[in-house]
């Protein structure tokens, strides 16, 4: 596609309930990355994708979160049994690798209530 | 571990003063620094990177690596240059980049 996709665009869900988070990144681009933006925080980087496999997940925070990528394509972000710090904008990039820089999709904002 | 401080969280200056945003890091290795922007209801975009030595839209930053410092400098401000503004890092190619907790730059007529 043009840019890197993400869905929902916003998401509110109840707390203990597991939500998904899809990112669609540009053709072609073999590096995909997980980060959470909230206020004050800043952008906290979550997990890094190489084509399917994910060399560094050590910025997840808990075990409640998980991610995948298949076909070297669409990644899924999962976050089970939500809390209400889980809310935040949940940012994906994707990258060519090398000395390419990421192209962020729009977000998914996330509202555990 | 490699760590990016951004020492302010608002700034404020008026239209066609220069403008300053403080970037500094800690990483022993060479890193490759950037800058992002994003502008209100829009997406995180790069604004620039020290290898590429550019001026984008006025703006420039020069690696200090005896400061250890990455600051992004513009001569004169624009209302459109309302923005929050992410310093961040990377090791090296493949790797992921670290971001600071960025600044909100306001630009006032």
């Amino acid at each position: 596609g043009a840019g890197v996709s993400q869905s929902p665009s916003n998401k509110v869900t109840e707390k203990g309930k597991d939500v998904e988070l899809r990112c669609d990144p540009i053709s072609g681009h073999t590096a995909l990355y997980w980060y959470r933006q909230s206020l004050g925080q800043g952008l906290e980087f979550l997990i890094y994708f190489q084509g399917n496999s994910a060399p560094d997940k050590s910025g997840l925070p808990s075990d409640r979160f998980s991610a995948e990528r298949t076909g070297g394509s669409v990644s899924t972000l999962t976050i089970q049994r939500t809390q209400q710090e889980d809310s935040a904008v949940y940012l994906c990039a994707s990258s060519k690798g090398g000395n390419y820089g990421y192209t962020f999709g729009s977000g998914t904002r996330l509202t555990v209530v | 571990a490699q760590r990016v401080t951004q020492p302010e969280k608002l700034l404020s200056v008026f239209k066609g003063a220069p403008v300053e945003l403080k970037c500094n890091y800690s990483y022993s290795g060479s890193p490759e620094l950037f800058w992002y922007v994003q502008y209100s209801r829009q997406r995180l975009q790069l604004l620039l990177r020290h290898i590429s030595r550019e001026s984008i839209k006025g703006f420039t930053a020069d690696l200090n690596k005896g400061e250890t410092s990455f600051h992004l400098k513009k001569p004169f401000a624009q209302e459109e240059d309302s923005a929050m503004y992410y310093c961040a890092l990377r090791r090296g190619s493949n790797y992921k980049l670290t971001f600071g907790k960025g600044t909100l730059l306001t630009v006032n007529p």
